[in-house]
């Protein structure tokens, strides 16, 4: 199976801070790597496809960018709605198609 | 718009069974590939099972011989029956449509509903 790693696991940030999470690859997927957000008692959704492509209604200010490896979810100007754990998740290979651990940011 | 409505969830002890139900609308459930993803209490996303290409399935081994997933197209409703349940069975499951825009996505999912296994 393909393992997916986040760092960093947890992250503080104040409102207007840039915002970068990392997620890394066992091998390479190419672009086959998903973004999703999930707030506290809520399903995730999904914020990005193909490593850079924005889904429908998803905020500019989120942005992803990456191939191969190394992938990066960009948030470029927190707001308090953006508060989240953060996964990503790839669908490159046959099944099981794997998630990272999770990156949660909160309020500094 | 598309939608996703679990039900089913709730508290059995360990070697009993119960079967989740998620019901869909604005697209068929045989349509697309369609799957049952859990999140343990406090922990990360577990892909559990998918339906694809006619009645293709996937499990993951912790729950193979266990669990069956299955759909039905006249009640538009994607199911998960699950037997044989252990303690760590123990979480919050969560159905999606898995459709395919350059890749594979989960999106939508429905709220999620909670499994409890405890004596």
């Amino acid at each position: 199976d393909i393992q997916m790693t986040q760092s960093p696991s947890s992250l503080s940030a104040s409102v207007g801070d840039r915002v970068t999470i990392s997620c890394r690859a066992s091998q390479s997927i190419s672009n086959f790597l998903n973004w999703y957000q999930q707030k506290p008692g809520k399903a995730p959704k999904l914020l990005i496809y193909s490593a850079s492509t924005l889904r429908s209604g998803v905020p500019s200010r989120f942005s992803g960018g990456g191939s191969g490896t190394d992938f990066t979810l960009t948030i470029s100007s927190l707001q308090p709605d953006d508060f989240a754990i953060y996964y990503c998740q790839q669908s490159y290979s046959t099944l099981p198609w794997t998630f990272g651990q999770g990156t949660n940011v909160d309020i500094k | 718009e598309l939608q996703l409505v679990e039900s089913g969830g709730g508290l059995v002890q360990p070697g009993g069974s119960l079967r989740l139900s998620c019901a869909a609308s604005g697209f068929s459930v045989t349509s697309d590939y369609m799957s049952w993803v859990r999140q343990a209490p406090g922990k990360g996303l577990e892909w559990v099972s998918v339906i694809y290409s006619g009645s293709r399935t996937y499990y993951t081994d912790s729950v193979k011989g266990r669990f069956t997933i299955s759909r039905d197209n006249s009640k538009n409703t994607l199911y998960l029956e699950m037997n044989s349940l252990r303690v760590e069975d123990t979480a919050v499951y969560y159905c999606t449509r898995v459709g395919y825009t350059e890749i594979f996505t989960a999106d939508p999912w429905g709220q999620g509903t909670l499994v409890t296994v405890s004596s």
